[in-house]
């Protein structure tokens, strides 16, 4: 158990619909980090939080948007969803805000779009 | 941006014999190289990284090496035994300062590795 929980396991949902994805990151972490994994592109970088704020942008799409709140669990929101945004999304913390450093990953939550 | 290729895909071998996995980076300003293990239904773990002031580490079974002339870093676990199977990505990482963001784990594609009893 990495200490970072998130929520749902599994939700499946029609396109053109929002969902959001919770995290709760390990306790005393101050960054949040959200991935994408799907099939053939792996593990892609979207967003990254420190203490509430946002630190670095990957690869995440403008239907895409996070946020971390006061109490450090974060959330991302996905809109108008398409078929291609199905995938393992993955929240990982670590101790430092912009160091090099062990990443702690949730077990994922898995986005069904039909 | 920092690019990050790992071969093999899939790697299927007898337990007992060794398996490298092999990473090639493009950014020379990187300087930290976590390798992460993901069983199935879980979140990926690290389970070795080296820093770019380093050519080798070890751990029990797994080993990495680095050489940062040519940006490439490999993954070798000796005596593999079933529990090994996994998929395993490479990252690499920049701790400089790109216009106010900060570098970012950039992972590879991940190799599915099977060890047959």
């Amino acid at each position: 158990d990495s200490g970072v929980t998130q929520t749902p396991k599994h939700l499946i949902t029609a396109t053109g619909q929002r969902v959001t994805l919770r995290c709760s990151p390990r306790s005393g972490d101050l960054s949040v980090y959200w991935y994408q994994q799907s099939l053939d592109q792996g593990l892609q970088f979207l967003i990254q939080y420190y203490n509430g704020e946002e630190r670095a942008k990957g690869n995440i799409l403008e239907r895409f948007s996070a946020q971390q709140f006061p109490d450090l669990h974060s959330e991302l929101n996905l809109s108008s969803l398409e078929l291609g945004d199905s995938a393992l999304y993955f929240c990982a913390s670590s101790v430092w805000g912009s160091d090099t450093g062990e990443l702690f990953f949730g077990e994922g939550s898995r986005l069904t779009v039909l | 941006g920092e690019n990050v290729e790992q071969h093999p895909s899939t790697l299927s071998v007898q337990e007992g014999d060794s398996a490298v996995i092999k990473c090639t980076y493009s950014d020379s300003a990187s300087n930290y190289f976590p390798w992460y293990k993901q069983e199935l239904g879980k979140g990926p773990q690290l389970i070795i990284d080296i820093r770019s002031n380093v050519g080798e580490k070890k751990d029990q079974r797994i080993a990495v090496t680095l050489n940062k002339t040519a940006k490439h870093f490999s993954l070798h676990i000796t005596e593999t035994q079933p529990e090994d199977s996994a998929v395993y990505f490479c990252a690499a990482q920049s701790d400089m300062n790109y216009g106010g963001s900060q570098g970012n784990l950039i992972f590879g594609k991940g190799t599915k590795l099977s060890v047959k009893p």
